[in-house]
């Protein structure tokens, strides 16, 4: 079955402690994303990667990180300078950027985080 | 800037009625312009999107969404809802290169 699964399922981490969120999918697909959901301000892009070895900050990346090595994952890593990190983070990817489409997003399952 | 606005945060309904969520964009020019759907603790589903051309669009699950370009809004139908369709629905509209922004959501009750 080809899909995106994200791991672990819920996280708990106490204040001061980095956390790395683990994203992987078969699709074949270029570009990965990750996003994060809070209560009544839906989706907001923390960071997108087109390519390995490339990523770009989205709309809210201070406090985060990630890496892109292979083509299949893009973990994230919730830093000690993120602010308010308890959060269900998302993570989705699609066959590449477009130019002047777009290019349907599949989404994972996501990771609720908490911080003690 | 770009946004999405649904302006129902919570809407309830009784199973077998009819819905309509509503969603307004803020935007130049005519988006790609998405519906979604998550259970609780679920990641997204798509239910419906507009590119272009006919300007009502079906979708799974018996939903459909129509586009009115004079008013910016995307908003989305069911003739009859059905319990398993409580869940949160999310409008979205996708920018240059790919990326989506999302409206705050809209949390569908069904009361038997």
């Amino acid at each position: 079955d080809g899909g995106i699964t994200q791991s672990p399922k819920y996280l708990f981490r106490k204040e001061g402690q980095n956390v790395t969120l683990s994203c992987e999918q078969n699709l074949n697909h270029d570009a990965m994303y990750w996003y994060r959901q809070d209560p009544g301000q839906g989706l907001r892009l923390i960071y997108y990667s087109q390519i390995v070895n490339d990523f770009q900050k989205g709309d809210i990346a201070e406090g985060y990180s990630v890496s892109r090595e292979k083509k299949e994952s893009f973990p994230l890593t919730v830093t000690s300078a993120q602010k308010n990190p308890t959060a269900f983070y998302l993570c989705a990817s699609s066959i590449g950027l477009a130019d002047s489409s777009y290019n349907e997003q599949f989404f994972g399952p996501g990771t609720r985080l908490t911080v003690l | 800037a770009q946004s999405v606005t649904q302006p129902d945060i919570h809407i309830t309904v009784s199973e077998g009625a009819s819905l309509e969520l509503r969603c307004n964009y803020s935007y130049g020019a005519t988006p790609y312009l998405f519906w979604y759907v998550q259970s609780p603790g679920q990641g997204l589903q798509l239910l419906l999107k507009y590119f272009s051309g006919d300007t009502l669009v079906q979708g799974i699950k018996g939903f459909e969404a129509e586009f009115k370009r004079s008013q910016s809004s995307f908003n989305l139908r069911k003739p009859s809802v059905h319990w398993s369709d409580a869940a949160e629905y999310f409008c979205a509209v996708a920018l240059y290169g790919n990326k989506l922004v999302f409206g705050a959501g809209t949390i569908l009750r069904v009361k038997s």
